[in-house]
């Protein structure tokens, strides 16, 4: 059973335009909801990640907004540029029994061309 | 970058042999997992530590197993290699006190394995 899915599976965008990924969960427990970001041949890497007591978090070109009633989260990415393909995926946690276990979406290729 | 180091990146092995997989960090990090990641997929947990002498099944069910002797070092196990077990490895480590208090998740590069 997926506990977070991600849309659209993958991406085509011109550069300088805006990415768009959406994450929806089921566990309303859910308390942390970060986004990975993979390039080929690497593992994932932290991008940004956002709490459920703020509806939206901006860092540099890449903002998550925060939709709690719908239990959905987005990531944008503003000015996309060829270096921003990559594989991005959606992860959500809770604090339980002191460990934090991430669920992981499936993963969204967006891939921007010059 | 995170330091995080997994041995080998790629390995092409026959069936029934048997293959360890390295991974070691030097963050000090206590917790420690284990994912295996298939093209197009999420990353599923097969194995989990919380420190030494600690390790725990994950939600995906493996064939494989872990041993956790010392901080740096999670190594993963396969007893008899199978093509079903052909998939990327990725190991990753926990800080604690990563992004305001709430744990960040640190990945290796992965181990692309393919048995045939």
């Amino acid at each position: 059973q997926q506990q977070v899915k991600q849309s659209p599976q993958s991406l085509i965008v011109q550069k300088g335009g805006i990415s768009i990924i959406n994450c929806a969960y089921e566990n309303t427990a859910f308390d942390y909801f970060p986004w990975y970001q993979q390039f080929p041949g690497k593992g994932p890497a932290l991008l940004i990640a956002i709490r459920p007591d703020v509806s939206e978090k901006k860092e540099g070109r890449f903002t998550i907004s925060f939709n709690k009633s719908a239990k959905q989260f987005s990531l944008h990415i503003m000015d996309s540029q060829p270096g921003d393909s990559a594989t991005y995926f959606c992860a959500a946690s809770m604090k339980s029994y002191g460990n934090n276990r991430l669920a992981f979406g499936k993963g969204n290729q967006v891939v921007v061309i010059p | 970058e995170a330091d995080i180091y997994q041995t080998p990146r790629y390995l092409v092995i026959g069936t029934g042999k048997k293959i360890t997989l390295e991974c070691s960090q030097t963050m000090g990090h206590d917790k420690m997992y284990w994912y295996q990641q298939d093209p197009g997929m999420e990353l599923h947990l097969i194995h989990y530590s919380y420190g030494v002498n600690s390790t725990e099944k994950g939600d995906l069910s493996s064939e494989s197993t872990v041993s956790r002797i010392r901080t740096e070092h999670f190594p993963l196990t396969l007893e008899s290699a199978r093509p079903s077990h052909t998939s990327q490895y990725l190991c990753a480590s926990s800080d604690p006190l990563g992004d305001r208090g709430q744990e960040t998740q640190y990945f290796g590069p992965g181990t692309r394995l393919l048995v045939l």
